[in-house]
């Protein structure tokens, strides 16, 4: 089973809406958690990261909070925009023994349309 | 500054050739990565190199794949042999030569390997 779990699969949204995405994960303990966005074709690019003693980080449109209690996370995108059209990516870097050893969800497709 | 740089971006082979994936750190990064993912899935850690030493290759099949980071020139993923299941993007990812908690992975754009 995935340490790293995604939902939903897929998103599609109206041009300038809201959208949540969520990340529950069992990896334990973890020093931190990023998300990245990955454009179709592309590698990934970090959005966000957080450690496990943060509530909250925004990078402008998105803003994740992070649970360490409930281990869970989210990503919130404001006022959408057709370039959000991604798949957004949940990863969780273990403690440092090997923390290069990240965990990563399958990821959120999100389509924005206008 | 360049990014971490793959080539080819795409590769086609048939059953049983062997296929080589490139991976030209970024400037100043001593560490490389690779991943491997299949459609519908996460990145799933396949190998950590540093120059001229294998770290982990824990995530890597024991049998057709090797991966080598050279003192000079890029770190090369091969896969001898290639079967179908072997089709997927693989991607190289590197970071500084100082580690931590907060380190960042900078990922290339990908290689997506077909195999027909």
């Amino acid at each position: 089973k995935n340490q790293v779990e995604q939902s939903p699969q897929s998103l599609i949204i109206l041009e300038g809406k809201n959208c949540t995405l969520q990340c529950n994960y069992t990896v334990s303990p973890f020093s931190n958690l990023r998300w990245y966005k990955q454009d179709t074709g592309r590698g990934p690019v970090s959005l966000t990261i957080m450690t496990f003693s943060e509530n909250t980080k925004s990078n402008g449109r998105y803003t994740a909070t992070l649970d360490a209690d409930t281990k869970q996370s989210s990503l919130h995108i404001t006022a959408s925009q057709l370039s959000d059209s991604a798949s957004y990516i949940c990863v969780v870097t273990p403690t440092r023994s090997n923390d290069y050893k990240l965990s990563f969800g399958a990821g959120t497709t999100v389509t924005v349309r206008a | 500054n360049a990014g971490v740089m793959q080539n080819p971006r795409h590769l086609v082979r048939r059953r049983g050739q062997e296929a080589r994936l490139r991976c030209s750190p970024m400037k100043g990064h001593s560490h490389v990565y690779w991943y491997r993912q299949l459609p519908e899935e996460g990145l799933k850690f396949m190998v950590y190199l540093q120059k001229e030493n294998i770290i982990d290759e824990s995530g890597m099949p024991k049998e057709r794949f090797s991966a080598e980071f050279p003192k000079e020139g890029p770190s090369i993923l091969r896969i001898q042999q290639v079967v179908r299941g072997d089709s997927a993007a693989y991607f190289c990812a590197s970071s500084p030569l100082s580690q931590g908690s907060s380190y960042e992975q900078y990922f290339g754009p990908g290689t997506r390997l077909t195999v027909t």
